[in-house]
């Protein structure tokens, strides 16, 4: 059984570009979360998305944004790239979110370095 | 305001021997789930444990158990015979019956397992 593929693992890109980052969860998956990961503010939830439709929204600014496909295949963008946005992107994905035991499995995450 | 706190940010422990990873939690919600997860260096997030907070008994998962004390809010990992290939960085997670699609991580601790 595949696990969570996100693509591509490795970014560098200039302030003030866009960048689109892509998650394929594991087969029968619904549902598709995002988090970032920096030294400094840890693990913070960005979005969830449960089939084509955004259920969670984390504190971020509107520079990020998600979808979710009809397959489950998810991507998210963050346009006007700064310094800060530089982190690791991890993808979740579960069956379902309720119940609340539903386990989440992660992708390896896409380092992504803005210069 | 729901919040998971990880108090230590290192921890050693020789192979072979035990060790206990501390979690607390806080939520307002009477249901809700606790979770256990390990990030090799290679950063994808590996999950390791699961408490309802119904659960009568305390979780275990083979060398992992969570010592779940429900009326302090704590959620601690007890890792039994630690091996070379348990260090890593473990975080503390949860998710609420308000809240599903999102989990909610603590700060993480970096466990080194000596030789």
């Amino acid at each position: 059984k595949a696990g969570v593929t996100q693509t591509p693992r490795y970014l560098i890109k200039t302030r003030g570009q866009q960048v689109t980052l892509s998650c394929s969860p594991i087969s029968g998956h619904r549902s598709v979360s995002w988090y970032q990961q920096t030294p400094g503010q840890g693990l913070q939830f960005l979005f969830e998305y449960f089939s084509e439709t955004q259920r969670n929204k984390g504190n971020f600014p509107g520079r990020f944004s998600g979808r979710q496909f009809s397959n489950s295949r998810s991507e998210m963008n963050v346009s006007t790239l700064e310094l800060g946005d530089s982190a690791l992107y991890l993808c979740a994905s579960s069956l379902e979110a309720i119940p609340l035991g539903a386990e989440a499995f992660f992708g390896q995450g896409t380092r992504l370095t803005v210069v | 305001a729901q919040k998971i706190t990880q108090t230590q940010p290192g921890m050693f422990v020789q192979e072979k021997e035990a060790v206990t990873l501390d979690c607390t939690y806080d939520t307002s919600d009477p249901s809700y789930g606790l979770f256990w997860y390990k990030q090799p260096s290679s950063g994808e997030m590996i999950f390791l444990i699961y408490q309802g907070s119904y659960d009568q008994q305390n979780a275990t998962e083979g060398r992992y158990s969570l010592n779940f004390q429900k009326a302090r809010k704590s959620a601690n990992l007890v890792i039994s015979a630690s091996q070379l290939g348990d260090s890593a960085m473990y975080f503390c997670a949860m998710r609420s019956i308000s809240n599903t699609g999102k989990l909610i991580f603590g700060q993480g601790t970096t466990l080194q397992v000596k030789p």
